[in-house]
């Protein structure tokens, strides 16, 4: 299994711009979150989905922050407008009672 | 509601050296708790876990018992190595009656560690 594949690895944009994170959790696994993670805050989750429902978006800091999972094998976030405090590693993570973490994506919105 | 206080780092030890992170959690009914690490670049690995009292998890040489009269779930390592250096983060999985998962984890702030040769 490949575990958890997102995308880009790497993300750099300009203030404004709008910004689409992907991904690919494990096949078979229920349950799909999104997490930001900065020095200042540490690891915050954002939204998460069962069986590609969203359960809990709480965690999301504002309406410029969307998240959907149009099937079981593919999620995305998107920030519009993007701005510099959303520089962070966002991390997708998979799974039921333990959570598998993807490598993260790291966007620097300048 | 549901909570992880790990203690505060960072923590620096030389090779060799006796490690223990401790973990205190706050929870209703009985969690399922699990240590996840985080090597520099990278996301967080499931390092161990636990899912009822007086249950031991291991892994890598990393242990970590279940003590649910004291609410803790803290870790040790008997003799640390550089390439232990990463972010442990100590986490709670709350069970609901039916002893299924809700699948939200609760994460402590995280505890970075620091092994020189």
């Amino acid at each position: 299994d490949a575990g958890v594949i997102q995308s880009p690895r790497h993300e750099v944009t300009e203030m404004g711009q709008e910004v689409t994170l992907r991904c690919k959790p494990i096949s078979g696994h229920d349950y799909l979150f999104w997490y930001r993670q900065t020095m200042m805050r540490g690891l915050e989750l954002l939204i998460y989905f069962n069986n590609n429902v969203p359960i809990d978006d709480s965690g999301m800091p504002e309406d410029r922050f969307s998240a959907k999972m149009p099937n079981a094998s593919f999620s995305t976030l998107k920030i519009q407008p993007s701005e510099p405090r959303d520089s962070a590693v966002y991390f997708c993570a998979s799974g039921g009672h333990e959570q598998y973490f993807g490598p993260g994506t790291r966007l620097t919105v300048t | 509601g549901d909570s992880v206080t790990q203690m505060e780092g960072p923590v620096t030890l030389s090779e060799e050296a006796f490690l223990t992170i401790n973990c205190t959690y706050t929870a209703t009914g009985y969690p399922s708790l699990f240590w996840y690490v985080q090597y520099p670049g990278e996301g967080l690995q499931l390092l161990l876990k636990a899912t009822k009292a007086d249950d031991k998890g291991s892994n890598k040489g990393f242990e970590a018992t279940y003590r649910k009269e004291t609410t803790s779930f803290h870790l040790e390592k008997g003799s640390v190595q550089v390439s232990d250096s990463a972010v442990y983060f100590c986490a709670l999985s709350p069970l609901n009656a039916g002893g299924t998962s809700y699948g939200k984890l609760t994460f402590g702030q995280g505890t970075i560690l620091t092994v020189h040769p």
